[in-house]
């Protein structure tokens, strides 16, 4: 059973143009909902994040919205360009034995053309 | 700067050898670690959670005695692959939490690339 779906799987885009990126999930336990992002050959670093008593985060060019009743957040990254070309997940977090465990989701591969 | 350090970033080694991957903590001390596997193009998938001076906690189909985790420090963990086959190879990962931190961040380690010829 998937927990945390994320679409779309891959992503093409303009350098300038504003890739949205997906994520549902189904456990309302989950209370902490970050993004990653993950360069060939290298561990995901943490871009943004967003607890659910907020609708929106905005840092930088990214952008969370989060929707609570529907189980859903997204990623905007706004102007995007080259170097924003990554794979990036998603992920939710729940306590679990008096720690936080995440579930990932299966990740977009972005790439943003010159 | 990097505040998770893993070493070695690439292995390569022959079918039936031991590995050990170590993840230190940068400047701080982590008394949880985090274990994750991650296959091409996939997502993480998270191993066990390490924990400093107790044992570890295994997720559901993780062979315990196939992933050795030592957390025997609050600035290390070590994750030892024994017997290691072709199916073994992988990328992996850790993470740790920056204790006081605000909200729930892991910060990851570059990974270790894992190849069992």
């Amino acid at each position: 059973q998937q927990q945390v779906k994320q679409s779309p799987q891959s992503l093409i885009v303009q350098k300038g143009g504003i890739p949205i990126i997906n994520c549902a999930y189904e456990n309302t336990a989950f209370d902490y909902f970050p993004w990653y992002q993950q360069f060939p050959g290298k561990g995901p670093a943490l871009l943004i994040a967003i607890r659910p008593d907020v609708s929106e985060k905005k840092e930088g060019r990214f952008t969370i919205s989060f929707n609570k009743s529907a189980k859903q957040f997204s990623l905007h990254i706004m102007d995007s360009q080259p170097g924003d070309s990554a794979t990036y997940f998603c992920a939710c977090f729940h306590a679990s034995g008096g720690s936080y465990i995440p579930t990932f989701g299966r990740g977009t591969s972005l790439i943003v053309h010159p | 700067g990097a505040v998770v350090s893993q070493h070695p970033s690439w292995v390569i080694c022959k079918s039936g050898t031991s590995v050990k991957i170590e993840c230190r903590s940068l400047d701080f001390q982590a008394t949880t670690m985090f274990w994750y596997r991650q296959f091409p193009k996939q997502s993480l998938m998270l191993m066990a959670t390490s924990n400093e001076g107790s044992k570890a906690t295994y997720e559901q189909g993780v062979e315990k005695d196939k992933f050795l985790i030592n957390h025997a420090s609050l600035t290390l963990s070590t994750l030892t692959v024994t017997s290691a086959h072709p199916e073994d190879s992988s990328f992996y990962i850790c993470s740790a939490r920056i204790p006081g931190q605000g909200g729930q961040p892991q910060h990851f380690g570059d990974g270790t690339r894992l190849s069992i010829l």
